[in-house]
């Protein structure tokens, strides 16, 4: 089973700063990760996929990036729709999908 | 559009079994692969398997191997997910989610809170 571990666990930040999430696969997963969006009482929303492509309901100052076992979630400037938790997910491992744990973003 | 849309929320005594919904519309029922993801309270999201509504084919996470089935109904575009034995430690959100071959999970149903209680 492949292993995602993601960093920090929360994360602090104030608005309209950069946000810069990380996830790390225990083995190369290429470019087959993607990158959820969960509020509280919500289902995740699909926010990237393919590590770097943007799902078309997020705006362009999310972007992910990475290939292998290192990726990264940037939000340029912090909304504060953006609170929430993000998972990275590898689908590279068909048909035995793995989540990371989590990082929480909040308000600084 | 895709919608998943899941049974309502259950209360379940300890050693009871359960049967959560997932009725799927607006694609090809058969053209699409369904997960099954658990998210126990204030804690991540867990994967827990697959099925093909096609084939009927299931994978299982190991974690989710015995107690865990995953059946599905292509006349009423349904997918069940049915769990046996349950205990405190199945208190949960139980998600569905749809994926195309060899890709992210890319609609999600809304949840099934599951409570497991004496």
């Amino acid at each position: 089973e492949i292993v995602m571990t993601q960093s920090p666990a929360t994360l602090s930040v104030s608005l309209g700063e950069r946000a810069t999430l990380s996830c790390r696969a225990s083995e190369s997963v290429s470019s087959n990760l993607a990158w959820y969006q969960q509020k509280p009482g919500q289902p995740p929303r699909l926010l990237i996929y393919g590590a770097s492509t943007r799902a078309a309901a997020f705006p362009a100052r999310f972007s992910g990036s990475g290939s292998g076992t290192e990726f990264t979630l940037t939000i340029s400037s912090l909304q504060s729709e953006d609170f929430a938790v993000y998972y990275c997910q590898q689908y590279n491992d068909w048909p035995l999908y793995t989540f990371g744990q989590g990082t929480k973003l909040e308000i600084k | 559009q895709v919608q998943l849309v899941q049974s309502g929320a259950e209360v379940k005594k300890p050693g009871a079994s359960l049967r959560v919904s997932c009725k799927a519309s607006g694609y090809t029922f058969t053209s699409f692969y369904i997960h099954w993801v658990r998210q126990a309270p204030g804690q991540g999201l867990e994967w827990m398997g697959v099925i093909d509504p096609r084939r009927g084919a299931t994978t299982y996470a190991h974690n989710f191997q015995g107690k865990f089935t995953m059946t599905t109904d292509t006349s009423t575009t349904t997918v069940f997910l049915e769990v046996g034995s349950l205990g405190s430690d199945d208190t949960a959100v139980y998600y569905c989610a749809r994926s195309d071959y060899l890709k992210y999970p890319d609609s999600w149903g809304q949840g099934t809170l599951v409570t497991v209680s004496s």
